[in-house]
This record gives structure tokens, C-alpha cells and sequence, in this order.
């Protein structure tokens, strides 16, 4: 078993949907927690940063850290075309510099 | 200010072939990565390197892949006889020291071993 599942999709949504993406982990260690956007053929580039539990929220984009149940999600309200790429998270434990990465989520949203 | 970059974009070899991918760190980040991304997989984390101390190899999959980093600066990322199965994308990381600090990504190198 990984440390880190993601659901690789694809995922299609209309332009406009509220989407949905998930990670599940099972390193109770973690407490640093981070959602990245990765383009085709680009690096990733980070979107959300969370430490512990709880929400944060950033424009139309929305962490949930859920450590009693080891399963962080990633909402985007109102998703643009501009939102399809790759979405990964990734997450480490207190005191490393280590990340864990999931295998990413691809993500379309149709115009 | 500028990002992390790296070279070349894109690395067509052939099998048996040695191969060098460079990485310019963002200036005044100490800490730099190196990870591999193979197609449906999640980024591998390849080595670590902070300032003047002894870089963590423990990713390195195995004696054919070996980095440095000169002056505290720009790394490479050599594979040596290179396989078919080394073909990824190559993506270089860098940070500040500390926990809790953001990794910023370079565009990566799309490595093709033929």
C-alpha cells in the first residue's frame, strides 16, 4: 500500500462545477499538507498549504484536512477551463523536509 | 525574481549513453531537490542537498545516478548508462531551510532513453 492514494482519473466537469479532489493517507505523522496545479509538459506549482487540520480557503479554492480520517480534499468553486492540468498533493511529516507525493489527479473542466 | 530552471528542456539518448541535467536553484535558497516523474506515477524524490551538508542520496534508485551541487548553487544530475526505463520527466525543486517551507518546481527535463 503507498503512503499517499490519489485517484488518478480523469475527471470531466462542466465549466462551473464545483469539483472535488481527494487524498487518503496512512502516515499519522503527517502534518504538513499540500495541494500543487501541474500543466502539461510544466513543473508544479503549489496551490494550497495546510499544516494540521483544518480548512483554508484562497479565492475559489478550498483545503480540507481531515486527520481523523487521514484524508485531505481539494475543492474548486466555479472551475474554469484554465483549471484542467494535474493536480497532486503531497504531504510531510513535522521535522523533514521529505514530501510525499500522490500520483496526481487530472483534471478537465469543459468550456 | 527568476524561478527554478533547468536544462536542457528535452533529452533524447540512447541506451548505454551517459546524461547530465543541470538545475539553477531560486537565488538564496539553500535547500535543493531532485525528484523523477514517470507516467502514472507520483514524484519520486531522487536527493536532497542543504548548504555545505552531506546531501541525502537515500532516493537514488540505484549506483547508476549520482548529483552534485557546486558552490551551494546549481546541481547536476548525472545517470550514467542510461536505461530504457530511466526515460521520465527529471524535476528540480528548491526551498529555503526549514520545515514548513514551500518547494518551488523547475519545468523539468523529459528524458527518452531509445
Amino acid at each position: 500500500q503507498k503512503e499517499v492514494e490519489q485517484d488518478p482519473g480523469p475527471l470531466s466537469v462542466p465549466e462551473g462545477a464545483i469539483v472535488s479532489l481527494n487524498c487518503t493517507y496512512s502516515n499519522s505523522a503527517f502534518q504538513y499538507f499540500m495541494w500543487y496545479r501541474q500543466y502539461s509538459r510544466k513543473g508544479p506549482e503549489l496551490l494550497m498549504y495546510t499544516y494540521s487540520s483544518g480548512n483554508k480557503e484562497d479565492g475559489r479554492f478550498t483545503a480540507q484536512v481531515d486527520k481523523s480520517s487521514k484524508y485531505i480534499s481539494l475543492f474548486i468553486r466555479d472551475s474554469q477551463p484554465s483549471d484542467s492540468a494535474t493536480y497532486l498533493c503531497a504531504m510531510s511529516e513535522s521535522g523533514t523536509y521529505k514530501y510525499i507525493f500522490g500520483t496526481g489527479t487530472r483534471l478537465k473542466v469543459l468550456a | 525574481g527568476a524561478g527554478v530552471s533547468q536544462s536542457p528542456s528535452n533529452k533524447v539518448t540512447e541506451k548505454g549513453k551517459d546524461v547530465e541535467l543541470r538545475c539553477d536553484p531560486i537565488s538564496g535558497h539553500t535547500a535543493l531537490y531532485w525528484y523523477r516523474q514517470s507516467l502514472g506515477q507520483g514524484l519520486e524524490f531522487l536527493i536532497y542537498f542543504q548548504g555545505n551538508s552531506a546531501p541525502d542520496k537515500s532516493g537514488l534508485p540505484s549506483d547508476r545516478f549520482s548529483a552534485e551541487r557546486t558552490g551551494g548553487s546549481v546541481s547536476t544530475l548525472t545517470i550514467q548508462r542510461t536505461q530504457q526505463e530511466d526515460s521520465a520527466v527529471y524535476l528540480c525543486a528548491s526551498s529555503l531551510v526549514g520545515e514548513g517551507f514551500e518547494q518551488y518546481f523547475g519545468p523539468g527535463t523529459r528524458l527518452t532513453v531509445t
